[in-house]
This record gives C-alpha cells, sequence and structure tokens, in this order.
C-alpha cells in the first residue's frame, strides 16, 4: 500500500531557484494538504485542495504555488527559492477533511535553500 | 483565533513510567480534537481523536486522552511507556470552515524521550 507518496526525500537549492515537489496518493481522497514543519513551531498550512481543480490558501502560502489536475497528484511549486523556505515539507490526504478525519502523510521532503 | 498550546517542548520518562502531555486549546464551538505521533524521519500518523460522546477515548498503542471542556484541555496519558514511544507527538484542533473546508490547527509538539 503507497499512501502519500512525496518526491524528492531531500533537495539542495540555491537562492532563487525554482522547484516542484511531488505528492501522489492512491486512497482517492478528494482532500490534499501541504504543510511545512519547522523546529519548535509544529505544522503549517501552505496550501490545500477539497477536490480536482480547487486549491485554496492557507496559513503560510507566500512564495508557493499548487495545482490540482487530478484526484491523485498535489504539486507543490516553490518560486525564486528563499532561505525562509528550508524546512521540512509534508503532504497529507483526507477522505472527510482534516478537521473531522484522518490525515495520511506522506515521508515528507526536506528542503535546503542556501 | 483558534490556536492549541502544548506547554511542554520535551518530556524525559524512564521507561516503564506513566506518562501525560498536556495540551490546552482555542476554539469558540465543539472542538475536534486529535493526537498525532511522528516517529524520526516519518510523516505523523494519527494516535486518537475525539468528536463527541465519552470524554475518555482510548487510542493506539496503550494511549489514551481525556477531553475537559471545563479546562479547555486534552491531554494525552499513558500508564506505562515503552522505548518504542520516544517519538514527537503533536495535539491539534479541526477547525470548521465553508463548504466544509475544514483545517487542523497544530500545536507546537512535545518530543518524548524514554530512559532505559
Amino acid at each position: 500500500n503507497a499512501g502519500v507518496t512525496q518526491t524528492p526525500k531531500f533537495r539542495i537549492l540555491k537562492i532563487g531557484q525554482s522547484m516542484t515537489l511531488q505528492c501522489t496518493q492512491d486512497m482517492n481522497h478528494n482532500y490534499m494538504y501541504w504543510y511545512r514543519q519547522d523546529p519548535g513551531m509544529g505544522l503549517k498550512l501552505i496550501y490545500y485542495s477539497v477536490g480536482a481543480g480547487i486549491t485554496d490558501k492557507g496559513e503560510v502560502p507566500n512564495g508557493y504555488n499548487v495545482s490540482r489536475s487530478t484526484t491523485e497528484d498535489f504539486p507543490l511549486r516553490l518560486e525564486l527559492a528563499a532561505p525562509s523556505q528550508t524546512s521540512v515539507y509534508f503532504c497529507a490526504s483526507s477522505r472527510t477533511g482534516a478537521h473531522t478525519g484522518e490525515l495520511f502523510f506522506g515521508e515528507g521532503s526536506r528542503l535546503t535553500v542556501l | 483565533a483558534q490556536s492549541v498550546t502544548q506547554p511542554d517542548i520535551h518530556i524525559t520518562v524512564s521507561e516503564g513510567a506513566s506518562l501525560e502531555l498536556r495540551c490546552n486549546y482555542s476554539y469558540g464551538a465543539t472542538p475536534y480534537l486529535f493526537w498525532y505521533v511522528q516517529s524520526p524521519g516519518q510523516g505523523l500518523q494519527l494516535l486518537l481523536k475525539y468528536f463527541s460522546g465519552d470524554t475518555l477515548v482510548q487510542g493506539n498503542k496503550g494511549f489514551e486522552a481525556e477531553f475537559k471542556r471545563s479546562q479547555s484541555s486534552f491531554n494525552l496519558r499513558k500508564p506505562s511507556v515503552h522505548w518504542s514511544d520516544a517519538a514527537e507527538y503533536f495535539c491539534a484542533v479541526g477547525v470548521d470552515g465553508s463548504s466544509n473546508t475544514g483545517k487542523l490547527i497544530f500545536g507546537q509538539g512535545t518530543t518524548l524521550q524514554v530512559k532505559p
């Protein structure tokens, strides 16, 4: 059972570069989320989607973009990387929505911007 | 504004000892409450959740949590800790939004270290 798969697991970027973090899930969940985790700060919601073609901003969307062309995939795009985007990024999905149901997380993508 | 506070950043207990991790929330309506656990290098996994009914909920691996409305708390407990319980624990509150766009608000996390 694959669940939620994120790639890459590790990446180092230079300031100003761009990249896409990939996320795919095989559970046919409508709800998908991107979080970033910083030490001592818990998880902060970047973007979320309630279904294909629908996305919305979370708490910390600046510097990021998302798309949701299929139910399975929810890539996160970083434009013009900055050191403040050094973090661990988690993709998650849910059948009924994060506020009432279980969130299934990927293993995370550790990004360093130098 | 909705928020979750975990007062203890780091806790160390001896194997076999009891454990209580504290969680306080701020939310105007009846909360949906969760505890998630994160092992090193892994994503988070659901440990238990409270929606309504019995205020004492049982979860995976012998954990339980008690919802106390008067104290706005949802503390996690385990009677006897095992070395494999060493991990980071996150409390979260589910917040309703429009058109079922609810989200989770996470606390800062508590790192549990278990001494042999």
